[in-house]
């Protein structure tokens, strides 16, 4: 199962935005609507952001958005807050063979 | 609220056995489907095993294919994590999660596993 490919780092200044992107197959990103993102503080456990390409779970802002386009996922951090400052993953249904494979991961630092 | 603490880590030498637990709270534990999910030291997320609300149907990543075995324990509120032929490259910090819908919604702290001699 290869990872999902994500720019290493991403960056901006606080009230800018940051898009991270997700690049897979038609075998994973591409074939199904379940793309979810998630984001890591250093010795956290992951947080789920945006499930199903663009859907938000209750308590997370609305700066988070998600969207898709082929085999390409993106997610796009709006107003970047110093607390955004945090390592972001992809994560994708590919399948019943290879069932679910995770993004290579993003470092996000707000400047 | 939803808690999951995972036990059961530690160190073990490569060709050992290891038997990682997951105590689940405040949820409907035989509800939901239940997912493994690893990060070796300073690398990205690594989905490991999945396994459905009765324990019917398991499923794992290639790496770990023949060596892991899931399984829960729906009265007990447990998941886990049967590890067996261990190697270096098993050294990760191992989370359990919860699924909704081909995404893991709620995670345990994690438990550090490592591998060495």
């Amino acid at each position: 199962q290869s990872a999902l490919t994500q720019p290493p780092s991403a960056s901006g200044s606080p009230g800018q935005s940051v898009t991270i992107s997700c690049t897979g197959t038609s075998s994973d990103v591409g074939g199904y609507n379940y793309v979810s993102w998630y984001q890591q503080h250093p010795g956290k456990a992951p947080k789920l952001l945006i499930y199903e390409v663009n859907k938000r779970p209750s308590g997370v802002p609305d700066r988070f958005s998600g969207s898709k386009s082929g085999n390409t996922a993106s997610l796009t951090i709006s107003g970047l807050q110093a607390e955004d400052e945090a390592d972001y993953y992809c994560y994708s249904y590919a399948g019943s063979n290879k069932f679910y494979v995770f993004g290579t991961g993003t470092k996000v630092t707000v400047l | 609220e939803v808690q999951l603490v995972e036990s059961g880590g530690g160190l073990v030498q490569p060709g050992g056995s290891l038997r990682l637990s997951c105590a689940a709270s405040g949820l409907t534990f035989s509800t939901y489907w239940m997912h493994w999910v690893r990060q070796a030291p300073g690398k990205g997320l690594v989905w490991v095993s999945r396994i459905k609300i009765n324990g019917g149907i398991t499923d794992y990543a290639d790496s770990v294919k023949g060596r892991f075995t899931i399984s829960r324990d729906n009265a007990q509120n447990t998941l886990y994590l049967q590890m067996n032929s261990l190697r270096a490259e098993d050294t990760a910090v191992y989370y359990c999660a919860t699924s909704g819908s081909h995404r893991l919604d709620d995670w345990g702290q994690g438990t550090l596993v490592t591998v060495s001699p």
